[in-house]
């Protein structure tokens, strides 16, 4: 799996846009890139995924470079129940499956009131 | 609704205690997952497993080892407990399906080893 680069943390006001970066240089070609979140005290939750074209769904919207190399998750109006980590992943989406998941530290989002 | 479900919310075990940690999943998933999660440290992928019988290691596996007999079911065993795998640990499984899919995560065990 190829490795990401997030911030450590990133404040945003409630009722903002969100835009979490996340550098994914070394992505290959099969590699999709994924978004979780974890609010404290739950496992991660699933947000988003994508290949190569931009994607959005009921949670949030995933633009991904053209290069591939790095890609923001935006969370279009953010409220305080948004405050948690993020994790930017990148993992072949294909079948195989002899591959693990690999995490990072993520980006800890703050809404502010 | 796919369940990812882990035996015991909290658990306090003595140093020097055999560990079963258990997960259950009600999807069919192929592959399962074990992490632990620090503070600082983010999520460290333990083991992981892509099939019954399968596994294999992911990047903190000393001092641990797993059991994937039946497909639904995936144990991390701590043989001799340490006060160092004090930890909150996390249970994942994923479809190994084509096109991409999400991995889907238990509510976690807290475990302390006192």
């Amino acid at each position: 799996d190829a490795k990401t680069t997030q911030p450590p943390s990133m404040d945003c006001a409630e009722g903002r846009a969100a835009n979490l970066p996340c550098n994914h240089s070394t992505i290959s070609g099969n590699e999709y890139v994924y978004w979780y979140r974890q609010i404290h005290s739950q496992g991660p939750q699933y947000i988003i995924h994508g290949l190569k074209n931009n994607e959005t769904n009921e949670m949030a919207s995933l633009i991904i470079t053209e290069d591939r190399k790095s890609s923001t998750l935006i969370l279009p109006h953010a409220t305080l129940r948004d405050t948690a980590v993020y994790y930017c992943i990148v993992r072949v989406g294909s079948g195989g499956g002899a591959d693990g998941l690999t995490f990072g530290k993520g980006t800890h989002l703050i809404i502010q009131p | 609704d796919v369940k990812v479900t882990q035996s015991s919310r909290y658990l306090v075990k003595r140093t020097g205690e055999k560990v079963f940690l258990e997960c259950v999943q009600d999807m069919d998933h192929e592959n399962m997952f074990w992490y632990r999660q620090d503070p600082g440290l983010g999520l460290r992928l333990i083991y992981f497993s892509y099939d019954v019988k399968m596994k294999e290691k992911g990047d903190i596996p000393e001092g641990y080892s797993v059991s994937r007999e039946k497909k639904e079911r995936f144990s991390l065993i701590l043989e001799s407990a340490s006060t160092n795998q004090t930890s909150m640990y996390l249970c994942a499984s994923l479809n190994r399906a084509l096109g991409g899919t999400e991995a889907f995560f238990g509510q976690g065990t807290r475990l302390t080893v006192v």
